[in-house]
């Protein structure tokens, strides 16, 4: 079994910080690492889908890096807003076996909330 | 506009029933997960379908079965309810990798299963 760990596991922050949060997975046999955004009573949704060591993904205030050498992805959420509280999920993809790119193991997740 | 949909939203069983939980995805994916969401668990994979009678077991997947006889549909069946799967059961869909080379997956809005 694949081991996705997401760092911290809660988060609470004030509107306007800026914050960011750790996916750590395996470093071999690496495909692709997913983070999605999970707000309550709603289905979780792909903020970034990333592939290559070294590569950077922007949108709007959220942002995402990540290193597949030693296996880490870092989010950030410049200037917090409340609407920004929810669930940030990574997922790894790994190339092993050859088909199993579609299959995504789910770190637990970080709450993030923003206090007005 | 394609989407994904679950039914039913919340449901109640016995302990020892048959129940199957339906997806629909109007997408045209070929790939097809199911995941159940539990507190300190996060998302973990029961059964995944790359394609029309392709299944495959995740990680979690005794006591479940699906079956893929078409593309848009994936029902999850438990066989013999039991009380540990209380739980909240996510559908999702993704495309092939393609060109592209990455899949994100789009998720259903979760149907709540309560065995008693």
């Amino acid at each position: 079994i694949l081991n996705v760990e997401q760092s911290p596991q809660s988060l609470h922050v004030q509107e306007g910080d800026s914050t960011n949060f750790t996916c750590s997975f395996p470093s071999s046999n690496f495909y692709a690492l997913h983070w999605y955004r999970w707000e309550t009573a709603k289905s979780p949704e792909a903020l970034f889908v990333m592939t290559l060591n070294g590569d950077e993904k922007k949108k709007g205030r959220i942002s995402a890096t990540l290193n597949t050498k030693e296996g880490y992805s870092y989010l950030y959420i410049k200037g917090s807003q409340p609407e920004d509280s929810a669930t940030y999920l990574c997922a790894f993809s790994s190339s092993a076996g050859g088909t199993s790119y579609g299959k995504l193991t789910f770190g637990q997740g970080t709450i993030l909330t923003v206090h007005p | 506009d394609a989407e994904i949909t679950q039914s039913p939203r919340h449901k109640i069983t016995e302990t020892g029933r048959q129940v199957t939980l339906a997806c629909h995805q109007t997408w045209n994916h070929n790939n097809m997960f199911w995941y159940r969401q539990d507190l300190g668990h996060g998302l973990r994979l029961i059964h995944y379908s790359y394609g029309v009678q392709d299944t495959n077991k995740g990680e979690v997947s005794d006591g479940y079965s699906v079956s893929r006889s078409n593309t848009e549909d994936l029902p999850l069946t438990l066989e013999s309810a039991a009380s540990s799967q209380t739980s909240v059961y996510f559908c999702a869909s993704s495309r092939d990798r393609g060109l592209t080379g990455y899949t994100e997956a789009f998720f259903g809005q979760g149907t709540r299963l309560t065995v008693v």
